[in-house]
């Protein structure tokens, strides 16, 4: 199947601190999106990218769709406690609408 | 709460025992997906169901199975069960077309003894 492979797989960062994770693939997704899950519940999604190049943010959050088309990244600024949790990159390729290939996820902590 | 309803959350069985897993979509979508998380795989897409009829297969083995009503409740059914199958199983629904965002559920936990 399609790899994305994300990173880092791990953060332990301080309150305040800025996050910065990536995605990558070998092959071309028309879709890029980054989900968060925490324990015990589903992948919640955060930004979802449709075009190369878009620059999307959604608070705190800021995700860019690749030029290339084969890879995103996700920013978050000052970061709190309550951002712990694993953050998953998405990407879609269009034939199947839904069908969706995940990263192996980054797992984030954040120390008060 | 994503609106989406999967159950039971917990399930335990034995090997070559068979289960049925539940999915509600969101009120108004017709789209149901199906996709399982191992902590050697990932999150892997296994089916697509747009109202009631199958739309793809992932990586969907052949000892399970899956159907969507007419009252677009899906169902995951499992058999022939091996320790390899014990995941969580995630729901996730949308309301299809163009740009279709995905809500999912907060999964089955399956162990399988």
């Amino acid at each position: 199947g399609q790899q994305l492979n994300q990173s880092p797989q791990s953060m332990f960062i301080q309150e305040g601190e800025d996050v910065s994770m990536n995605c990558t693939s070998s092959s071309i997704f028309n879709t890029w999106l980054w989900y968060k899950q925490d324990p015990g519940e589903g992948p919640v999604l955060l930004i979802a990218l449709y075009k190369a190049g878009e620059l999307t943010s959604n608070g705190r959050l800021t995700a860019q769709f690749g030029i290339t088309r084969k890879d995103s990244f996700l920013n978050i600024s000052a970061s709190i406690p309550s951002d712990v949790g694993i953050y998953f990159c998405a990407g879609e390729r269009g034939s199947t609408l839904g069908r969706l290939y995940f990263g192996r996820g980054t797992q984030l902590t954040v120390w008060p | 709460d994503s609106g989406v309803t999967q159950t039971p959350k917990h399930l335990i069985t034995a090997t070559g025992q068979r289960v049925t897993l539940r999915c509600s979509p969101r009120s108004g979508d017709l789209s149901v997906y199906w996709y399982q998380q191992s902590l050697d795989q990932g999150l892997q897409f296994l089916i697509h169901y747009y109202n009631g009829e199958e739309r793809a297969k992932g990586n969907i083995l052949e000892r399970f199975s899956a159907q969507q009503f007419p009252d677009l409740h899906s169902e995951l059914n499992l058999s022939s069960l091996e320790l390899g199958d014990s995941a969580l199983y995630f729901c996730a629904s949308g309301s299809g077309g163009t740009n279709e965002k995905l809500f999912f559920g907060s999964g089955t936990q399956l162990s399988v003894l």
